[in-house]
């Protein structure tokens, strides 16, 4: 079991579909993260929230739309997908939000989305 | 351009010491080095990070070179539960934590 939990587990849809995934952590940390991570690569950063603000985008595009409702919750709005956005999206937190790395981070087991 | 290297896998015998290297040869003096593993089908997990000198926690110690261009993670004892891709992550940018591709530990019976 981690301390970031992440929902649901598995999710399928379509390319015209809208759905969710959703993060949550209740540890006080002030930063967020999504990563996505493809079958036997490493992790890719998408986004970064310090303080409920979007602070990091990797260029991800705006079929990806991130939300950080309060400290506890961070959402990953899906629209129009790909099927090669198939992935293993990956939730994390942390206690350093000036990024410096004094704090590690605590990831969530993921969310296996599969655009069909 | 920063750059971290690693070996893509490794192999080592239950029960004996394992010593994974990591080179970051542009690393700044600022810079946080951060390890994680990952386990098939499971979140990456933190192993442990540091900055200047020796770290040790109850998973692992991190043996930082004296010119913090390269470093070592040290299991003292592996056991079949530590096979996992092992990620050394040299925090270059401000709050990017880059995975690069790893090191998979195979840990033989």
């Amino acid at each position: 079991d981690t301390e970031v939990t992440q929902t649901p587990k598995h999710l399928v849809m379509g390319m015209t579909n809208k759905k969710s995934l959703k993060c949550e952590q209740h540890m006080g940390h002030r930063a967020m993260y999504w990563y996505k991570q493809k079958a036997k690569k490493p992790p890719e950063l998408m986004f970064v929230y310090s303080y409920e603000k979007l602070s990091i985008n990797e260029s991800v595009p705006s079929r990806f739309s991130p939300e950080c409702p309060n400290s506890s919750l961070l959402n990953l709005h899906l629209h129009a997908l790909q099927p090669e956005d198939s992935a293993l999206y990956l939730c994390a937190s942390s206690q350093d939000t000036r990024g410096q790395g004094r704090s590690p981070l605590h990831f969530g087991n993921g969310t296996r989305l599969t655009v069909t | 351009d920063a750059k971290t290297t690693q070996p893509n896998s490794m192999e080592s015998n239950e029960e004996e010491p394992v010593h994974l290297p990591c080179n970051h040869s542009t690393i700044s003096g600022t810079d946080y080095i951060h390890w994680y593993r990952q386990l098939p089908s499971q979140g990456p997990e933190y192993v442990i990070h540091g900055l200047t000198s020796n770290v040790n926690n109850r998973m692992a110690s991190l043996a930082i070179a004296e010119d913090r261009k390269s470093s070592t993670l040290i299991l003292h004892r592996a056991t079949l539960r530590d096979a996992a891709v092992y990620y050394c992550i040299p925090l270059y940018n401000f709050n990017k934590f880059y995975f690069g591709s790893g090191t998979k530990l195979n840990v033989k019976p």
